[in-house]
């Protein structure tokens, strides 16, 4: 069975902090990691994956298969990160495609 | 271009009544998923279509709940029987071809909030 775990339900940091947004995962075979966002009033949206090692908006994650983690960070927060954030699993290679979420951590970037 | 829509945007009924929630693909995207979120939980699979066919409905929680994408475009999420404990957001999205990394994001609609009074 897959499981992603948030352990965070709330994160609460200064406009300018760092920001970690933690993400654990359970799974038997090869995953592939994806932090998903939802600002207010907006729809779900993918904000990075791990396979494209990329920097979005300024966040980065990198998936460490030893601690079974894909953390999400960011160096210096801004306001306009305030938002809902998903962490998500696919066992893709495996031929699953659904999407395992965990439940969410809700980012508030203090002014 | 147009994203991935759904309609109603809510949906209010009684317990006992069937409702029907529709979702449009993005135009192309061969694959389509249906998920719930109920409140203070992450979406919660349902239901995947690659084309017409039903390609794993592992995520359906009873025979209550049905859904059908006869012309592999749009697909219809049906429920009989509603139940309060089926009160929730249902989230439909889409992609192009999920076996491949580069084709296959998800792309969400905006939901439908369904409440079973």
């Amino acid at each position: 069975a897959q499981r992603v775990t948030q352990p965070e339900k709330l994160l609460s940091v200064f406009k300018g902090a760092p920001v970690e947004l933690k993400c654990n995962y359970s799974y038997s075979g090869s995953p592939e990691l994806f932090w998903y966002v939802q600002y207010s009033r907006q729809r779900l949206q993918l904000l990075l994956r791990h396979i494209s090692r990329e920097s979005i908006k300024g966040f980065t994650a990198d998936l460490n298969k030893g601690e079974t983690s894909f953390h999400l960070k960011k160096p210096f927060a801004q306001e306009e990160d305030s938002a809902m954030y998903y962490c998500a699993l696919s066992g893709r290679l495996a031929g699953s495609y659904q999407l395992t979420f965990g439940k969410g951590t809700k980012l508030s970037v203090i002014p | 271009g147009a994203g991935v829509s759904q309609t109603p945007s809510n949906k209010v009924t009684e317990k006992g009544k069937y409702v029907e929630l529709r979702c449009d693909p993005i135009s192309g995207h061969t694959a389509l998923y249906w998920y719930r979120q109920s409140l203070g939980q992450g979406p919660e699979f349902l239901i995947y279509f690659q084309g017409t066919g039903a390609a794993d409905d592992s995520g359906l929680p009873n025979d209550r709940f049905f859904a059908v994408r006869p012309e592999g475009s749009v697909s219809t999420l049906k429920i009989q029987r509603t139940e309060r404990g089926d009160s929730a957001v249902y989230l439909c999205a889409s992609s192009f071809d999920p076996g491949l990394a580069d084709t296959d994001t998800q792309y969400f609609g905006p939901g439908t909030r369904l409440t079973v009074l």
